[in-house]
């Protein structure tokens, strides 16, 4: 089974500041990451697809990047509303979702 | 618009059996497969199977094989999970997650709560 590891678990960054989460994966997954976003009491929300194809609807400072086996999820430009939690997902064997990082307003 | 809206919140005793259910609108239903994932309190993602609902096939992950039963009717576009043999580990948020290139779309989560 393909594992996922997110870092950081825990962020806190304030606003107008750019954040990176990353999300590595044990083996090749061929690019086939998402990204999504959780706010506490939601579903998830579908923020990237395919590692680098921004889903319908999504503001432009959310991007995505990587290969191999390390991906990237970044926020040009922290907004309050990006307070939630990020998971990744790999696609390449069966589904495999990332324990999540947890983002705060600093 | 694409809708998926679950049932309500269920408490099941151990041992016992729940059924959630995932009723579709938007789209047509048998065009794509329907996915379930778990989200135990406080804990990440887990994804428990997918069933076609224009064939009722379906696929699970090893773990799920022996507690979810995923099916289909196709007359009211309604997608359902089964969840038995109930113990404390399955107190948790399930949803429901239409897939085309990735999860875009979800139900709102339906928790179940095991307890005697």
């Amino acid at each position: 089974d393909i594992q996922m590891t997110q870092s950081p678990s825990f962020l806190s960054a304030s606003v107008g500041e750019r954040v990176t989460l990353s999300c590595k994966a044990s083996q090749n997954i061929n690019k086939y990451l998402d990204w999504y976003q959780q706010k506490l009491g939601e579903a998830p929300k579908l923020l990237i697809y395919n590692t680098n194809n921004l889903h319908t609807g999504i503001p432009s400072r959310f991007s995505g990047s990587g290969s191999g086996t390390d991906y990237t999820l970044t926020i040009s430009s922290l907004q309050p509303e990006d307070v939630a939690t990020y998971f990744c997902l790999q696609r390449n064997s069966w589904y495999t979702f990332g324990a999540g990082t947890k983002l705060e307003l600093k | 618009e694409v809708q998926l809206q679950q049932s309500g919140p269920e408490v099941g005793r151990p041992g016992s059996s729940v059924k959630i259910s995932c009723k579709a609108s938007g789209y047509t239903f048998t065009d794509y497969v329907m996915n379930w994932v778990k989200q135990s309190p406080g804990q990440g993602l887990e994804w428990i199977g997918w069933i076609d609902p224009e064939y009722g096939s379906t696929d699970y992950a090893e773990k799920f094989k022996k507690k979810a039963t995923l099916t289909a009717d196709t007359s009211s576009s309604t997608a359902y999970i089964q969840l038995s043999s109930l113990t404390s580990e399955d107190t948790a948020t399930y949803f429901c997650a239409r897939f085309n290139y990735a999860f875009a779309y979800w139900g709102q989560g339906t928790l179940v709560t095991v307890s005697s």
